[in-house]
């Protein structure tokens, strides 16, 4: 089955403890993406990837690290997390460029 | 302003309505249009991408006026299925095509 793939789904953790929310996908994609969502601001990017090695910023960048070393394989890292990015954060992918967009099923990240 | 924006809603309708939403956007320059679907705690599923010309799917049709900088969804024959989050999707111009804009969406109940 195609799918995007995120985990941990759900997490609680303390300011500064470091995180990784690992996305994978098995549809050969070349575009990923990271988004979180919170009330009442819809979906916000925060990095996306065009191909293997290739990582560019979104609109809400800071306090997030990514990486894509695989083309299925795309991990937000946080190296110190904060209370406000508590939040939901999906990750998507298109076969090419931000176009229809398959999201995994979401990770709910609580930061104490 | 934000970029993009749509009226939050709620819009309750009974089974057998017709609704429309609309989402405008401040780019007039912004190249491609999208509604997804976003059910409750789900991930966003496509809905539609929206064509220069409108473009219909079963009782959905999607509507894009670039002089008035907004684009439409009509939901014809409202079903208790339909119930949901409406997302609106932008793409912003000299991005590459990689970055996505988000309304906050619209939601619509609808009841039997």
């Amino acid at each position: 089955e195609a799918q995007v793939t995120q985990n941990p789904r759900y997490l609680i953790t303390v300011t500064g403890k470091k995180l990784t929310v690992t996305c994978s996908q098995n549809m050969n994609h070349e575009y990923m993406s990271w988004y979180r969502q919170d009330p009442g601001l819809g979906l916000r990017q925060i990095y996306y990837s065009m191909n293997v090695e290739v990582t560019d910023k979104g609109d809400v960048p800071e306090g997030y690290k990514v990486s894509r070393k695989e083309k299925r394989n795309f991990p937000l890292i946080l190296e110190s997390p904060s209370p406000n990015q508590t939040s939901l954060y999906f990750c998507a992918s298109s076969r090419s460029g931000a176009n229809v967009l398959t999201f995994g099923a979401g990770s709910r990240l609580t930061v104490l | 302003r934000k970029e993009v924006e749509q009226d939050p809603g709620p819009f309750n309708v009974p089974e057998g309505a017709t609704v429309a939403f609309n989402c405008t956007y401040s780019n007039s320059a912004s190249q491609s249009f999208f509604w997804y679907r976003q059910d409750c705690r789900k991930e966003p599923k496509l809905l539609m991408s929206v064509y220069s010309s409108g473009n219909e799917d079963g009782r959905f049709t999607a509507q894009l006026n670039r002089a008035s900088q907004y684009i439409s969804l009509l939901i014809r024959d409202s079903k208790l299925s339909d119930s949901a989050t409406y997302l609106c999707v932008v793409r912003p111009p000299n991005t590459g095509g990689f970055k996505t804009i988000f309304g906050a969406g619209t939601r619509l109940f609808v009841k039997a």
